[in-house]
């Protein structure tokens, strides 16, 4: 089975700088997808980034990159230039194969950050 | 425009009375999964559907069943809700199994009395 490894329970991070949530997984998997997930006070889960296990560069989506580091089996994700709105629970997620053929997301415990003023 | 969406946003139910959330979607994505996301904790998926085709994880308890009566509707029933069964629940789609991102609705809050 795979596992996601969040340790980081919260961080905090001043308005306008940059932030780094950690992230590792182990999968004897060669092919892989990892995601990364926000989820306001709403509750409501929201896409932000994708990387696949073969993808040569690291994926970046506006103010958000992934730092993926696949000797290490990390992929952290970095926010710059912090906003209010950041304010949010993130998931670090990989997909994993179900009994059925299909596949599932398989979360972190998530970390919980908080943008100061 | 929403595109998946969840009804209703808070559910309050008593101990042992039957209960249906609803999910639907706009987007027609093949695949609608259910998970079950506990305070604090990350979500866990209790069931998809694969078009037609429903896939039960191991460990869902027998007390959650699902129905997909077309492409987009699809519902989850707990039939004798427990205590701790009291949890949000999330609904998502993906257009595909696989390397997809999957949209999640805004989650219903059961609250079991």
């Amino acid at each position: 089975a795979q596992k996601i490894t969040q340790t980081q329970p919260g961080m905090f991070v001043q308005e306008k700088e940059a932030v780094t949530l950690d992230c590792t997984y182990d999968t004897s998997d060669q092919s892989y997808g990892l995601f990364w997930y926000k989820q306001p006070s709403s509750g409501e889960m929201i896409f932000l980034i994708y990387q696949g296990s073969y993808d040569e560069q690291n994926a970046t989506e506006g103010r958000y990159s992934l730092n993926f580091q696949k000797a290490r089996k990390s992929a952290n994700l970095v926010i710059s230039a912090s906003q209010l709105g950041d304010s949010a629970m993130y998931f670090c997620a990989m997909r994993e194969r179900t009994q059925g053929g299909s596949e599932k997301l398989v979360f972190g415990k998530g970390t919980k950050l908080t943008v100061n003023p | 425009d929403a595109m998946v969406i969840q009804n209703p946003r808070y559910q309050v139910t008593q101990f042992g009375k039957p209960v249906t959330l609803s999910c639907s979607q706009t987007l027609n994505h093949n695949v609608m999964y259910w998970y079950q996301q506990k305070s604090s904790q990350a979500p866990k998926l209790l069931f998809h559907y694969y078009d037609k085709d429903f896939n039960n994880e191991a460990d869902t308890p027998d007390n959650f069943q699902s129905r997909r009566p077309n492409t987009s509707f699809c519902f989850l029933d707990i039939r004798s809700p427990g205590l701790g069964d009291a949890a949000m629940y999330l609904c998502a789609t993906s257009r595909e199994a696989g390397l997809y991102e999957q949209y999640f609705g805004p989650g219903t809050r059961l609250t079991v009395t």
